[in-house]
Formats: structure tokens, C-alpha cells, sequence
């Protein structure tokens, strides 16, 4: 029963360099998200998808994108890395439902740090 | 504004007393509520959902009163496992853009 996993677990970046944070979940849920997780701010919602080949913004989208080619993944790409997307990232995902109060899974967490 | 305000705290209280914590929302179309809870450097976790009519769990009531975008969450008889962040969620009206607070930190003294 794996649920929503989160790859890497820690990483270290230099500023400018790109990579991917991995997400997978495996309970057939159709929308997925993307957080991340800052002292004083919460969490605060970059990028979510309803469905396959369906993203959207949150309200820090700015320096990430998204994409969503099957309903299990959902990676967040940083382009250019900046010491400002120092922060943890949670992955998060729910299933779709004619009630509103289904609740979301979240994976472990990335912690990220990029000098 | 934020759309989902909450005092920060942290509350310090002993074992056995009543803490209360607010949160308010900006989007009067909002659908859905809930409290998380957050242990230090883990993930969040479903606590509760918040319904019109109030709702209880044990040790813990939430209430939502619509008219003052206003959510509340009562904890009865604390424990010393209680010691958390604890975070409000208002969903939106298509029900998947899910918006959390910045957290109240609690923590419960012997």
C-alpha cells in the first residue's frame, strides 16, 4: 500500500541547475498537487492537475512547471534553481468524488536546499 | 490578503485544559473545510472535516459559521500527543484547489 510517493527525499542544488522532484501515487486518484512548505507560510500551492493532460496554477507557480501525461505521475521541474525555492515540497493527491470532503494524501516530503 | 488566515501562536498550555483555535477565509464561495494536523517534519494529516452544523470527534469540535467565513477547532482534555501545528483548509467551489492556513502551533506541558 505505497500511496503517494515522493522521490528524492533530500536534495542539494546550486543556483542555476534544474532537476526534477518526482511524484507517484497509486490509488487511481485523478487530482494531484504540488506544495511547498516555508517557516511562517504554510503550505502554499504551486501547480495542480485535475486529470491527465489537465495543470493548473496555484499561487506560487512561478519558476516550476508541471506535467501530467498519466493519472500516477505528477513531477515538478525547477528550470533554473534559485535560493529562494529553498523550502520543503509535498506532493499531494485525492480522488475525485461527488462530495466535496474527500481528503488529501500526502507523500513524505523533499526537502530541497539550493546554495 | 491571505485567503486563509489562522493565529500563529503557539499556544503553551498544561495537560487536561481547553484550547481553541480560529481561522478565517476570504472566499465567501468557498465549499469545503477541514483541519490538519502536522507533526514536526512530516507530512499533514487529515484531523477533520468541518461541517455547518459543527461536528465532533472525541476530544475535538470544529465549527464553521458561513456568514463570518469563520472556522474554529475546540480541543477538549489535552494530552501531551496533541502537540502539533495545526492547520485549516478551505477547498474551493469545484472542490480540488485546496488552500491551507499557515498553521497554529500547540504545545501541551506536563
Amino acid at each position: 500500500n505505497a500511496g503517494v510517493t515522493q522521490t528524492p527525499k533530500f536534495q542539494v542544488l546550486k543556483t542555476g541547475q534544474s532537476m526534477t522532484l518526482q511524484c507517484a501515487q497509486d490509488m487511481n486518484h485523478e487530482y494531484m498537487s504540488w506544495y511547498r512548505q516555508d517557516p511562517g507560510m504554510g503550505l502554499r500551492l504551486i501547480h495542480y492537475s485535475v486529470g491527465a493532460g489537465i495543470t493548473d496554477q496555484g499561487e506560487v507557480p512561478n519558476g516550476y512547471n508541471v506535467s501530467r501525461s498519466t493519472t500516477e505521475d505528477f513531477p515538478l521541474r525547477l528550470l533554473s534553481a534559485a535560493p529562494s525555492q529553498t523550502s520543503v515540497y509535498f506532493c499531494a493527491s485525492k480522488r475525485r468524488e461527488s462530495s466535496y470532503n474527500s481528503p488529501l494524501h500526502f507523500g513524505n516530503g523533499t526537502r530541497l536546499t539550493v546554495t | 490578503r491571505k485567503e486563509v488566515e489562522q493565529d500563529p501562536g503557539p499556544f503553551n498550555v498544561p495537560e487536561g485544559a481547553t484550547v481553541a483555535f480560529n481561522c478565517t477565509y476570504s472566499n465567501s464561495a468557498s465549499q469545503s473545510f477541514f483541519w490538519y494536523r502536522q507533526d514536526c517534519r512530516k507530512e499533514p494529516k487529515l484531523l477533520m472535516s468541518v461541517y455547518s452544523s459543527g461536528n465532533e470527534d472525541g476530544r475535538f469540535t470544529a465549527q464553521l459559521n458561513r456568514a463570518s467565513q469563520y472556522i474554529s477547532l475546540l480541543i477538549r482534555d489535552s494530552k501531551l500527543s496533541d502537540s502539533a501545528t495545526y492547520l485549516c483548509v478551505v477547498k474551493d467551489t469545484g472542490g480540488f484547489k485546496t488552500i491551507f492556513g499557515a498553521g497554529t502551533r500547540l504545545f501541551v506541558k506536563a
